[in-house]
């Protein structure tokens, strides 16, 4: 039973427009969430992530948006660019309880190449 | 500052072989994090070390195991290989002080083939 679901396998964009690329998950306890970018032959580099206290967080052309409600994250890039083509991975966290109980639950990944 | 590092980088091994895999966490970090990717998959939690102990662990069998050492490097062995161990092993770090609500930092991986 997947608790992160990324639907979109892969997307496509010109340079220049805006790539969304969309989360959902099952657990409503999650209460942290992040995504993570990955390019081949490299570990999952860092973005940007949101508390859930939160429902927006912005960090240069990257923007995340939480809607609790419907269990549903998604990632803003504008604009976008070729170097963004990377495997998109959303991933969140249980509430922190104590030394070594942080564990991340990922989606399956969204593929997104930046046409240009 | 490095950043987190694994060796080897690739491994191929027989089935029913075991196999340890090493990672040395982000300077600063005390908490280590061992993930599974299969192909096509998002990485899937092993378990984590805090303090050379298990502190927590998800749904793989005993013949994965781990360890901690005092300098805060940890090793992953995975005994009696099977073809379905093949994947990317991924190591992640963290300062468990600065831990609520960080992002974990993650090695480039170490691609394990078992044929």
């Amino acid at each position: 039973d997947q608790q992160v679901k990324q639907n979109s396998p892969s997307l496509s964009v010109q340079e220049g427009r805006i790539s969304i690329l969309n989360c959902d998950y099952t657990n409503s306890m999650f209460d942290y969430f992040l995504w993570y970018k990955k390019y081949p032959a490299e570990g999952p580099t860092f973005l940007i992530s949101i508390s859930s206290i939160k429902d927006k967080n912005e960090d240069g052309r990257f923007t995340v948006f939480l809607n609790k409600s419907a269990k549903h994250l998604s990632l803003h890039i504008v604009p976008s660019q070729p170097g963004d083509s990377a495997v998109y991975f959303c991933a969140a966290s249980l509430p922190y309880s104590g030394a070594g109980s942080y564990q991340l639950t990922f989606g399956k990944g969204t593929k997104l190449s930046v046409i240009p | 500052d490095a950043g987190v590092t694994q060796s080897p980088t690739h491994l191929i091994k027989t089935r029913g072989q075991q196999v340890t895999l090493r990672c040395s966490p982000k300077s600063g970090h005390d908490t280590v994090s061992w993930y599974q990717q299969a192909l096509g998959q998002g990485p899937q939690f092993i378990f984590q070390y805090y303090e050379e102990e298990e502190r927590q662990r998800g749904n793989f069998p005993d013949r994965f195991s781990g360890h901690q050492f005092p300098n805060y490097s940890s090793e992953l062995n995975v005994n009696a290989l099977l073809l379905g161990d093949s994947a990317l092993y991924l190591c992640a770090s963290i300062r468990r002080a600065g831990s609520y609500n960080s992002p974990l930092h993650f090695g480039n991986g170490t691609r394990l083939t078992v044929t």
